[in-house]
């Protein structure tokens, strides 16, 4: 069975300040994919990232950055110097690799970050 | 618009009555998701389409929810003799090819009284 965990329930920073989004992930696959969505006021689920469990590489867009780490079964995310816009509910996902006709995402339960001007 | 969407976007219904929710996925996606999320919790996946197969009902709740997508475009969610529990927002994604990205809908909310 797979399972992530987003044990911080709700971040509140001030304005430019650096935030640090932790997941953890649990999957008996060897393959998988690692996600990270954005879900503002308006609902909408935003994709920002997939990872593919083969690279570890860390990655960097803009003021996002994803650290893989695959000896603790984490994939975080941070922000740099935060924005009132960042304010959303950022969930972490998890989904096999193969295709076996179930691709289904496995959500953590989200992070609600509130960025104070 | 050219993302995916959903209707109604907010319903209200009497225990007991019948609902219906509507996907229009992105033209051409191959793959097409609904989930249901519950206030405060990540979404749950109920159901999985390829095309106009259903792949995957395994997250569907019971008995009393029921998908389909006919011609392999447009979704429809019903849910009959709806339950208190069933409040949620039911969230319709879609993906291009079996491996991509999925565009996910506003939702709809479903409040049962």
């Amino acid at each position: 069975a797979q399972k992530v965990t987003q044990a911080q329930t709700e971040i509140s920073v001030v304005e430019k300040e650096d935030v640090t989004l932790d997941c953890v992930y649990e999957t008996r696959d060897t393959t998988y994919y690692l996600f990270w969505y954005k879900q503002p006021p308006s609902g909408e689920l935003v994709f920002l990232i997939r990872r593919n469990s083969f690279d570890e590489q860390n990655e960097i867009s803009g003021r996002y950055s994803w650290n893989f780490q695959k000896s603790t079964s984490s994939f975080n995310f941070t922000i740099t110097a935060s924005q009132v816009v960042d304010s959303a509910v950022y969930f972490c996902a998890l989904s096999e690799a193969s295709d076996t006709g179930r691709r289904a995402l496995t959500f953590g339960s989200g992070t609600r970050l509130q960025v104070q001007p | 618009g050219a993302g995916v969407s959903q209707s109604p976007r907010y319903k209200v219904a009497k225990r007991g009555q019948d609902v219906a929710l509507r996907c229009d996925p992105i033209s051409g996606h191959v793959s097409l998701f609904w989930y249901q999320q519950a206030l405060g919790q990540g979404p749950e996946f109920l159901t999985y389409f390829q095309n106009e197969a259903q792949l995957d009902k395994s997250g569907l709740p019971s008995d009393r929810f029921f998908a389909e997508r006919p011609e392999g475009s447009v979704s429809t969610l019903k849910i009959q003799r709806t339950q208190q529990e069933d409040s949620a927002v039911y969230l319709c994604a879609s993906s291009p090819w079996v491996s991509g990205e999925l565009f996910f809908g506003e939702g709809s909310r479903l409040t049962v009284l």
